[in-house]
């Protein structure tokens, strides 16, 4: 299954500046990736979503960047806007199978 | 796009009761529903999958007696926390999946466990 760990990292970058955010998984078998946002208190919020035949998409003010070989995924958000604060977490997928979710990453954003 | 509902969204009990949460898929009919369990500053932990009118596959080291999981219909699904102690004080996530074998998933709002 995926790695989840413990400790959310924090990313802190001023309001305006880019952000990557980082996540690395396990499991050679996932075929479908989801980046989330979740704000205190709510449930996972759907931000972009990528399938392991593409290695790059793009939303607004949102790109998702998928490297197979070393298993790794990248949100980057342009602008970064107070309202981004929260804890983003990629989650993968085999088909048709259970969504697991990787770490997480707490981002603040510094006006 | 889809709605799930999860009510309620805090409770508080008492150690040794049992609290029901529900999930209800609102605008679609949900052949699937996930649990999860998260703690505060942690990361979302798969806790079972129920599928409509089956008995629901926990995750290795979830206690299928403590959660008790129905989905009796395909739109709503329930996690009962039997005899609850402190250290099932968590929040509990629900999602729904619409059409078997499709990777989209809606989430619920969580429930915020607290037990005294």
């Amino acid at each position: 299954g995926e790695s989840v760990g413990l400790h959310l990292p924090t990313l802190s970058v001023q309001e305006g500046d880019n952000s990557i955010i980082n996540c690395a998984y396990s499991n050679s078998a996932s075929d479908y990736f989801i980046w989330y946002k979740q704000e205190s208190g709510k449930g996972p919020q759907f931000i972009i979503d990528i399938r392991s035949n593409m290695d790059k998409r793009q939303g607004q003010r949102v790109t998702v960047l998928l490297n197979k070989t070393v298993k790794h995924l990248s949100l980057q958000i342009a602008a970064t806007q107070p309202g981004d604060s929260a804890v983003y977490f990629c989650a993968g997928m085999e088909y048709g199978n259970k969504l697991v979710f990787g770490a997480g990453t707490i981002l603040r954003v510094k006006s | 796009g889809a709605v799930v509902s999860q009510h309620p969204s805090r409770v508080i009990c008492k150690s040794g009761t049992s609290v029901k949460i529900e999930c209800r898929s609102l605008d679609f009919q949900a052949t699937t529903m996930f649990w999860y369990r998260q703690f505060p500053k942690q990361s979302l932990m798969l806790m079972a999958t129920s599928n409509e009118g089956s008995k629901a596959t926990y995750e290795q080291g979830v206690e299928k007696d403590k959660f008790l999981i129905n989905h009796a219909s395909l739109t709503l699904s329930t996690l009962t926390v039997t005899s609850a102690h402190p250290e099932d004080s968590s929040f509990y996530i629900c999602s729904a999946r619409a059409i078997q074998g499709n990777e989209k998933l809606f989430f619920g709002s969580g429930t915020q466990l607290s037990v005294l």
